[in-house]
């Protein structure tokens, strides 16, 4: 019965490297969810995904932020060129149907710190 | 202006106080309403979420929703200072269009509640 996992927990990456965040969802759940969360603030939305289906990706704040979930379930998000304001705690959620909003359940995040 | 607005507080109450969160909100397309607690370095788990207009109670814990104000509270019956965390109301549209059941976020309150 475990929940969502995230990896890596910490990351601290030079501006300019690549980074790449994986969400492990919850077995057998359809939808997956990615959120930004900077500090003292409330999670935003990234993207979304319906099993390998990218159907939402308005979210994602610029080019250098790409997301997949080839297979349908673990799900991977890309920042490439790291930017200072790319510090934030990435967070994934999943829910067992498609377009639920009130059983989405959350990962712990991946906190990023950009040097 | 944020789609949805939220005191951060801070809010520090004695044990045994009941406790009033709000949130409010201008997207009329909204219709589930979600209360969220989340720890320190931890993802937000779901405490409550409310369909449409009205009332619901659960343990300790009601949540009500105005929509003609456009206004949701959160109120804490005898509380605990295992309550103590960061409160997010969250909001969705109908999972029916395009909204795929993406949370939009408030800010957070952040709440103690000391022995």
């Amino acid at each position: 019965g475990a929940g969502v996992s995230q990896s890596p927990r910490y990351k601290v990456a030079k501006r300019g490297q690549d980074v790449a965040l994986r969400c492990d969802p919850i077995s057998g759940h359809v939808s997956l969810f990615w959120y930004q969360q900077a500090l003292g603030q409330g999670p935003e939305f990234l993207t979304y995904f319906q099993n390998e289906a990218q159907l939402d990706k308005s979210g994602l704040p610029s080019d250098r932020f790409f997301a997949e979930r080839p297979e349908g379930s673990v799900s991977t998000l890309k920042i490439q060129r790291t930017q200072q304001e790319d510090s934030a705690v990435y967070l994934c959620a999943s829910s067992l149907r498609e377009g639920t909003a009130y059983e989405q359940y959350f990962g712990p995040g991946t906190r990023l710190t950009v040097t | 202006q944020k789609e949805v607005e939220q005191d951060p507080g801070p809010l520090s109450v004695p044990e045994g106080a009941i406790v009033s969160l709000n949130c409010t909100y201008s997207n009329s397309a909204f219709q589930y309403f979600m209360w969220y607690r989340q720890y320190s370095r931890k993802g937000p788990e779901l405490l409550m979420y409310t369909y449409s207009s009205g009332n619901k109670e659960d343990g300790r814990f009601t949540a009500q929703v105005d929509k003609s104000s456009k206004y949701i509270s959160l109120f804490i019956r005898d509380s605990q200072p295992s309550d103590s965390a960061t409160y997010l109301c969250a909001m969705s549209g109908d999972a029916g269009g395009t909204s795929y059941g993406k949370l939009t976020f408030g800010q957070g309150t952040i709440l103690t509640v000391h022995p």
